[in-house]
């Protein structure tokens, strides 16, 4: 296992398409995360899951956003009618359940560029 | 929303000297991490240090933590070329596993 990946590593598509970004997390990780991050800003929180359960979605992820993570290993975030905003980098994590955490382990990012 | 602020927005040393980036936060934490990200790529896990926790030490990394003051600090001493990338602080609020981050410092430095 060699940590968290991340496909694609770009993606260009053109406004009002669908796109749709895949994470595997490390294998003993039951939480994983996908955040947003713009040129110069911190991530932004979109939504976790542990297991298959979506716990928590920032009002970032608006109707158009969707993530899964349908049998608790791998996940996927799907952006429905892409927008020019919606360019940014899409980040994963993964992380041991809260009581050892000691940290998420990040995946190199999608970067997104809608044009 | 951001929690986190850091301070200096950027830094530029020389190498050898010691950085030092700040982060302040709104609202009480379980514990505070550091990320490091080099240019387009993702985050890299350095140092947690839990809100009873005042200091703590990793190799060239040094973390204070002040929950009184909602503030805490990232020294890196005797830094190398290696180490310029964007420094992140992020919290972990009690009740929720998500860390906010903070908007981060850049550190550049120069050979």
């Amino acid at each position: 296992d060699t940590g968290v990946s991340q496909n694609p590593r770009h993606k260009i598509t053109k406004r009002g398409q669908n796109v749709t970004f895949r994470c595997d997390p490390i294998s003993e990780h039951n939480r994983l995360y996908w955040y947003r991050q713009t040129l110069g800003q911190g991530p932004e929180f979109l939504t976790y899951f542990q297991n298959e359960a979506q716990l928590e979605k920032s009002r970032l992820l608006s109707d158009r956003f969707s993530a899964e993570r349908p049998k608790g290993s791998f996940s996927t975030l799907e952006i429905q009618r892409t927008e020019q905003g919606d360019s940014a980098m899409y980040l994963c994590a993964s992380s041991l359940p809260a009581r050892e955490k000691d940290g998420y382990t990040f995946g190199s990012g999608t970067r997104l560029t809608v044009v | 929303s951001q929690q986190g602020e850091e301070d200096p927005q950027a830094l530029s040393i020389q190498e050898g000297e010691n950085a030092t980036m700040n982060c302040s936060y709104k609202t009480s934490i379980n514990n505070l991490q550091w990320y490091r990200q080099n240019s387009g790529r993702g985050l890299v896990h350095l140092i947690l240090i839990r809100s009873n926790e005042r200091e703590k030490h990793s190799g060239r990394l040094r973390v204070t933590l002040d929950t009184s003051k909602k503030s805490s600090s990232l020294l890196i001493t005797a830094s190398r070329a290696a180490d310029t990338a964007s420094y992140f602080c992020a919290t972990a609020l009690f009740n929720t596993d998500k860390l906010i981050f903070g908007t981060g410092t850049r550190l550049q430095v120069f050979p």
